[in-house]
């Protein structure tokens, strides 16, 4: 069946420091979805790769999906410690599936 | 315009009781999907629907179903509980249309004791 595998689980940075976490798909995905979640919240979207090769950019947070479209990253720079959550990406094929990944818990230390 | 809600909040069954969780998705949304997210997991899918069908499913016993109704509304049922069905069950709309977002709710926090 289809996997969406996601590292690290989880990381620990200090605040200023960079991050990313990376999502592996088993399969090739028609699209890709991130999402945060904050600690004790749900799920919010916070982008969608469509293209091959796409690279989109909010803010801090620059978001990378591979040519093969089966893999991706999301890459913050100079953390804050409002980036504290865990980031999920989901991956949906051609049927309207979303599977998620595992997710990777971000800490930030002041 | 309202987001997906869910109820109820939270839910306390002891084992072997049954649990039945709502959810109404956004309106013009015909597709609901559960996930459970137990603690320090990820999002486990659970059942997709669409149009008032089953769609697919995940890797759960069937212990764990559930239905949409006319109106997008789903619910979900999980039989015969179990300890380890103790976790956070979020519920999630999005448009048929391809591609497209799923929007989730804030969950319904399932504890057996």
């Amino acid at each position: 069946g289809q996997q969406v595998m996601q590292i690290p689980q989880y990381q620990h940075v200090q605040e200023g420091e960079d991050f990313t976490t990376y999502c592996n798909s088993s399969t090739t995905l028609s699209n890709i979805q991130w999402y945060k979640q904050r600690p004790g919240g749900h799920p919010v979207f916070l982008i969608q790769l469509v293209k091959s090769g796409e690279v989109k950019k909010q803010k801090r947070l620059t978001f990378q999906f591979g040519e093969a479209k089966k893999n991706s990253s999301l890459h913050i720079t100079a953390t804050q410690t409002t980036d504290v959550g865990t980031y999920f990406c989901a991956g949906q094929n051609t049927g309207n599936q979303f599977y998620f990944g595992t997710g990777t818990s971000l800490t930030v230390i002041p | 315009e309202a987001g997906v809600t869910q109820s109820p909040t939270h839910l306390i069954k002891t084992r072997g009781q049954q649990a039945t969780l709502r959810c109404s998705p956004i309106s013009g949304h015909t597709s609901v999907y559960w996930y459970q997210q137990a603690l320090g997991l990820g999002l486990q899918f659970l059942l997709w629907y669409d149009e008032g069908e089953e769609r697919n499913r995940g890797n759960f016993p069937p212990r764990f179903s559930g239905r949409q109704f006319p109106n997008y509304s789903s619910e979900l049922n999980v039989n015969a509980l179990e300890l380890e069905d103790s976790a956070l069950y979020l519920c999630a709309s999005s448009l048929y249309i391809f591609p497209n977002q799923a929007f989730f709710g804030q969950g319904t926090r399932l504890t057996v004791v």
